[in-house]
């Protein structure tokens, strides 16, 4: 089946920890999007990527990283320097630049 | 600044009808997106406009003015499953996606 697929869909860390979310697509897209969405709030863009080995900063860039060392893979590192990590995560991608995105179903991670 | 208005919440009767608006001031336009997200899940597309002018998909349809900076979802044949959040989206000069906070659709028998 093609889809986007995020892992794990819960994820508890501890203030102070690095913890990388997952985001596989097998639908040949070219471009990759990470947001994170907070309660009463629009999705915000983190970081996107439009090719392999080049990504861009979004709105809230911040104490996250990312990689693109793969077309299908796109994983986001929340660093100890996130301020106020407790988010819903969604990763999304599309094919062309006209195109629409899709989104993977989410990650839902808390800093306890 | 760029900026997207939709009401956060309404509330509706099963089987009716309701509107869903959307105003947007953003640096370019190159179209407008309507997500569906049911909660603690991934927002699904439910349409694209790009042209002035109505787009109907089934009990979905929406409709767009750019001159006005101003769109609409409406959803006729409400039933409970439509009870999710409804987020409206667009495509600035960039080709990047401004996000509207959502509105946040209750549907009673």
């Amino acid at each position: 089946d093609g889809g986007i697929t995020q892992s794990p869909k819960y994820l508890f860390r501890k203030e102070g920890q690095n913890v990388t979310l997952s985001c596989e697509q097998n639908l040949n897209h070219d471009a990759m999007y990470w947001y994170r969405q907070d309660p009463g709030q629009g999705l915000r863009l983190i970081y996107y990527s439009q090719i392999v080995n080049d990504f861009q900063k979004g709105d809230i860039a911040e104490g996250y990283s990312v990689s693109r060392e793969k077309k299908e893979s796109f994983p986001l590192t929340v660093t100890s320097a996130q301020k106020n990590p407790t988010a819903f995560y969604l990763c999304a991608s599309k094919k062309g630049r006209t195109d629409t995105q899709y989104f993977g179903p989410g990650t839902r991670l808390t800093v306890l | 600044g760029q900026n997207i208005d939709q009401p956060t919440e309404m509330t509706a009767t099963e089987g009716a009808i309701v509107q869903i608006n959307c105003t947007y001031q953003t640096s370019g336009f190159n179209g407008l997106f309507w997500y569906q997200q049911h909660a603690g899940e991934a927002p699904t597309f439910l349409s694209y406009n790009v042209l002035d002018g109505l787009e109907e998909k089934g009990r979905f349809s929406s409709f767009l003015s750019r001159s006005k900076g101003y769109s609409y979802l409406l959803l006729k044949e409400l039933q409970m499953k439509d009870s999710a959040s409804y987020l409206c989206a667009v495509r600035d000069s960039n080709y990047q996606l401004i996000w509207g906070a959502g509105t946040k659709l209750i549907i009673k028998p």
